[in-house]
C-alpha cells in the first residue's frame, strides 16, 4: 500500500545479533501496530502504538521493543535474535485504533540463522 | 491461546459456486469482526467487517454473516472467481484484533 512502507523487505541475520526493521507512514494515522506472521498462528500481535512515544504489548511482545519517536515512523527491535523469531513481520496503520479495517505494509521477511 | 480459529487451512471450490469460509471465536467480549484477504508477497487487505450488533453484511459478491449465539462468522463468496483465490484471515476486535490462523480458498477455472 502506497501509505505505509516497510524497510527492510528480506532480512537474513544471525542468532543473538540485534535487528531494527522500520515502518514508515505517510498517512498521518495515529496507531501503528505489529504483527508476525506464522503457519498455523496466523497474525499475532506484537506491539503497537497510540500516540508519539505511547506504546503498548501485545500477546508475543518477548523479545522485542519498539520505538516511536515520530507520527510516521514505528521501529521494531529484536535485542538479540532467536531462530524462533524467523517470521514474516507486518506493519499495520489504523486512524482511530476500532473496529477499522487495518491498513497493512507488504512485510519484512526475517529469517534467524 | 487462541480466541479466533479457523478449522479449515484449505477450500477449493469451482468457478462461479459458492465459496463459504468458517470462523469461530471464544471471547464473547468481540464487538466487531472483519475479514481480511492476503495475497503471496503482499500484506492483508480489509475485505469486509460486521459490528456484533447485526447478524449480517453485504458487500457485492461478499456477505459475512454472524452467529453470536454459536460465536460463529462465515464469508460467502457468490459466485467465486479465480481472483479470489487467496488466504482468507478472519478477525475479531475488543480491545485489540485477533486474527485466525487462516484459510486458503483456490478457486479453480
Amino acid at each position: 500500500d502506497a501509505g505505509i512502507t516497510q524497510s527492510p523487505r528480506h532480512k537474513v541475520t544471525e542468532t543473538g545479533t540485534p535487528v531494527t526493521l522500520r515502518c514508515h507512514q505517510t498517512e498521518n494515522h495515529r496507531y501503528m501496530y505489529w504483527y508476525r506472521q506464522d503457519p498455523g498462528h496466523g497474525l499475532r500481535l506484537i506491539h503497537y502504538s497510540y500516540g508519539v512515544k505511547d506504546t503498548d504489548k501485545g500477546e508475543v511482545s518477548d523479545g522485542y521493543s519498539v520505538s516511536r519517536s515520530k507520527t510516521e515512523d514505528f521501529l521494531l527491535t529484536l535485542e538479540s535474535a532467536t531462530s524462533s523469531q524467523t517470521s514474516v513481520y507486518f506493519c499495520a496503520i489504523s486512524p482511530q485504533g476500532r473496529s477499522y479495517g487495518y491498513t497493512f505494509g507488504s512485510g519484512t521477511r526475517l529469517t534467524v540463522v | 491461546d487462541q480466541q479466533v480459529k479457523q478449522n479449515s487451512p484449505s477450500l477449493s471450490v469451482q468457478e462461479g459456486r459458492i465459496s463459504i469460509l468458517n470462523c469461530d471465536y471464544t471471547n464473547s467480549m468481540f464487538d466487531y469482526f472483519l475479514w481480511y484477504k492476503k495475497y503471496p508477497a503482499e500484506g492483508p487487505t480489509f475485505l469486509i467487517s460486521i459490528s456484533s450488533i447485526k447478524d449480517k453484511n453485504e458487500d457485492g459478491r461478499f456477505t459475512v454473516f454472524l452467529n453470536k449465539s454459536a460465536k460463529h462468522l462465515s464469508l460467502h463468496i457468490v459466485p467465486s472467481q479465480p481472483g479470489d483465490s487467496a488466504v482468507y484471515f478472519c478477525a475479531a476486535y475488543n480491545n485489540d484484533m485477533r486474527f485466525g490462523a487462516g484459510t486458503r480458498l483456490t478457486v479453480k477455472p
